[in-house]
């Protein structure tokens, strides 16, 4: 079965652009969660999407923001992009929030 | 949230078992363990995950100590391609609904010849 698909695999914006990354999940799954992996602060979660609705969301300022459709995509966006905002985003899909959890190979956001 | 504490780095003979110890002593009662790997950046890879019996799949075993304080993933036989950080990992269930996996900092396990 097709994995965790995410696009665009790299990405390189300005200070104070906003970009838009997405995720398509498993076929069938309909949990999202994003994460934010640098390499000081390692993998953070960001929030957890389940049928439209965001579930949780982690300690980040309100610039990070999500959504996700009735197909169970999503999509993530960071406005007024800063220097810090340069990590590797992944997304992780799951059939209803438990069991297994399996990641696309994430999207790569420079900031310069 | 519960915190896990691994060691920073474990080296592992190719063809013995690698044993990759993990701390997560604040761990709640419904709260699962999971295990995951990343190799160069790629997305975390699923290992295996369990909430207080040991389990085991193709690829490894967990063992959880009886009060799940602590926990254990064993590699039978490791080879040059299970060279990668392996992340200790709670699912924490939030209130009202929802989960979100809390990662630690990892292990760094290198296999060598």
């Amino acid at each position: 079965k097709a994995g965790v698909t995410q696009t665009p695999r790299y990405l390189i914006k300005t200070r104070g652009q906003q970009v838009t990354l997405s995720c398509s999940p498993i076929s069938g799954h309909r949990s999202v969660s994003w994460y934010q992996q640098t390499p000081g602060q390692g993998l953070q979660f960001l929030f957890e999407y389940f049928s439209e609705t965001q579930r949780n969301k982690g300690n980040f300022p309100g610039r990070f923001s999500g959504r996700q459709f009735s197909n169970s995509r999503s999509e993530m966006n960071v406005s007024t992009l800063e220097l810090g905002d340069s990590a590797l985003y992944l997304c992780a899909s799951s059939l209803n929030g438990g069991g297994g959890y399996t990641f696309g190979s994430g999207t790569r956001l420079t900031v310069v | 949230d519960a915190k896990t504490t691994q060691p920073p780095s474990m080296d592992c003979a190719e063809g013995r078992a690698a044993n990759l110890p993990c701390n997560h002593s604040t761990i709640s009662g419904n709260e699962y363990v999971y295990w995951y790997r990343q190799i160069h950046s790629q997305g975390p890879q699923y290992i295996i995950h369990g909430l207080k019996n040991n389990e085991t799949n193709e690829m490894a075993s967990l063992i959880i100590t009886e009060d799940r304080k602590s926990s254990t993933l064993i590699l039978p036989h490791a080879t040059l391609r299970d060279t990668a950080v392996y992340y200790c990992i709670v699912r924490v269930v939030i209130t009202g609904g929802g989960n979100k996996l809390t990662f630690g900092t990892g292990t760094q396990l290198k296999v060598e010849l």
